[in-house]
């Protein structure tokens, strides 16, 4: 298995709504990541989990939480929302912390705010 | 000095020419420099990657080359075909020592005409 598989494809949410993003993968990779992108911009780090611990948090709004439950797995909470947040969000992982190969993309969660 | 620039912004090549994407960065600590193929609501993919220790690298159709001096790299697509018709993102992390993080350059839009 050579994917990142995100859920859901689409995700349409209120403000005050609170949902969950989900990611996982079985590469035996134990640095995951969260990116997000605008149209027609990079991808912008978020949070770095390297072995199911959060490492790096970009600054990020208290708005956006995420969780490592394993080393296969990895969710960003999201609530309270604003309709700037409308974005693709991508899950990446690579083979540990550290090392710059293996770096693969997940296609993402269309998140649209309303 | 944590930034990568890429040029040009949007490129437009006949059918079985080249194409040329270039990038330059400031941060003398970056050591990895991959290139990303991105298609409409998909996520990055890796295409194809490089390390300051060699000047070039090919895979296929896509040549990597590399300036250290200059602190340069480009993309070549050589026979360029409608189905490369995407975003190239350029990007650069550093080596082992710290949770990984890519940086990207802005993007290049590219179309293959028929």
């Amino acid at each position: 298995d050579t994917e990142v598989t995100q859920t859901p494809k689409h995700l349409v949410m209120g403000m005050t709504n609170k949902k969950s993003l989900k990611c996982e993968q079985h590469m035996g990779h134990r640095a995951m990541y969260w990116y997000k992108q605008k149209a027609k911009k990079p991808p912008e780090l978020m949070f770095v989990y390297s072995y199911e611990k959060l490492s790096i948090n970009e600054s990020v709004p208290s708005r956006f939480s995420p969780e490592c439950p394993n080393s296969s797995l990895l969710n960003l909470h999201l609530h309270a929302l604003q309709p700037e947040d409308s974005a693709l969000y991508l899950c990446a992982s690579s083979r540990h912390a550290g090392t710059s190969y293996g770096y693969t993309f997940g296609s993402g969660t269309r998140l649209t705010v309303v | 000095q944590q930034q990568v620039k890429q040029s040009p912004q949007s490129l437009i090549v006949q059918k079985g020419g080249i194409s040329i994407i270039n990038c330059a960065y400031e941060n003398t600590a970056f050591d990895y420099f991959p290139w990303y193929q991105q298609f409409p609501g998909k996520g990055p993919a890796l295409l194809i990657a490089i390390r300051p220790d060699v000047s070039e690298k090919k895979e296929g159709r896509f040549t990597i080359s590399f300036n250290k001096s200059a602190k340069q790299f480009s993309l070549h697509i050589m026979d360029s075909q409608p189905g490369d018709s995407a975003t190239y993102f350029c990007a650069a992390s550093k080596q082992p020592g710290g949770a990984q993080k890519l940086v990207f350059g802005q993007g290049t839009r590219l179309t293959i005409n028929p």
